[in-house]
């Protein structure tokens, strides 16, 4: 069976341009959620959706939205982007009862 | 303020030499304390979530433990390939959904 699978892996971009990061859950998982993992840190939250409404939303400003699609899957998008937004975004799914909650590989964002 | 707090920060060992990682906690509304391995640029692998004090998993040469403010994650007679950096991270009633608060995880290094 598939993970949680995200894409593109690695990409570069430049101050003030603009991202998309996608991911698929695992299959029949309908929550998925973001993390912001900065180099030697721990990850932090960033959007929580489950049945295609936002449930939470960390400490980001405006420049991050999200969305869930009718498959489960879900793209975060980042505007204007700063050279502190560098970092490895995480995607999470997870099923109902929460007990597990599984991480994709990640998408490292560069931006120069 | 939630938090999640690890240590050591860093934890070298022989291969063979048990030990035990630190995980403590004070968060508001837990749901649940998560465990998880993370190598280098890689999005971190489930291991395990443990629920009320007392509770213990085991998986391979590791088991969690847990108790109302810490979780201990103990490692016996680790092998090379333990090598990689352990995250705890405390499962949140958060808006409508909740959230994985993570403490700055433990890199474990085991030399042969």
């Amino acid at each position: 069976d598939a993970g949680v699978t995200q894409s593109p892996t690695h990409l570069i971009k430049t101050r003030g341009q603009h991202v998309t990061l996608r991911c698929s859950p695992i299959s029949g998982h309908k929550s998925v959620s973001w993390y912001q993992q900065v180099l030697g840190q721990g990850p932090q939250f960033i959007f929580q959706y489950y049945e295609k409404e936002e449930r939470g939303r960390g400490n980001f400003p405006d420049r991050f939205s999200a969305r869930q699609f009718p498959n489960y899957s879900s793209e975060l998008n980042v505007n204007a982007l700063l050279l502190g937004d560098s970092a490895l975004y995480l995607c999470a799914s997870s099923g109902v009862s929460g007990n597990t909650i599984y991480f994709g590989e990640g998408s490292w964002l560069t931006v120069v | 303020e939630d938090q999640v707090t690890q240590s050591p920060e860093a934890l070298r060992l022989q291969e063979g030499e048990s030990s035990s990682l630190n995980c403590s906690y004070t968060v508001s509304g837990l749901r649940g304390l998560f465990w998880y391995r993370q190598d280098p640029g890689k999005g971190p692998e489930f291991l395990f979530t443990l629920y009320s004090a007392g509770e213990e998993k085991e998986k391979e040469r590791l088991k969690a433990t847990l108790t109302k403010k810490e979780s201990f994650l103990h490692i016996t007679a680790p092998k090379p390939e333990d090598s990689a950096t352990y995250l705890c991270a405390a499962y949140s009633l958060y808006n409508q959904g909740g959230k994985l608060i993570f403490g700055q995880g433990t890199e474990l290094s085991v030399k042969p």
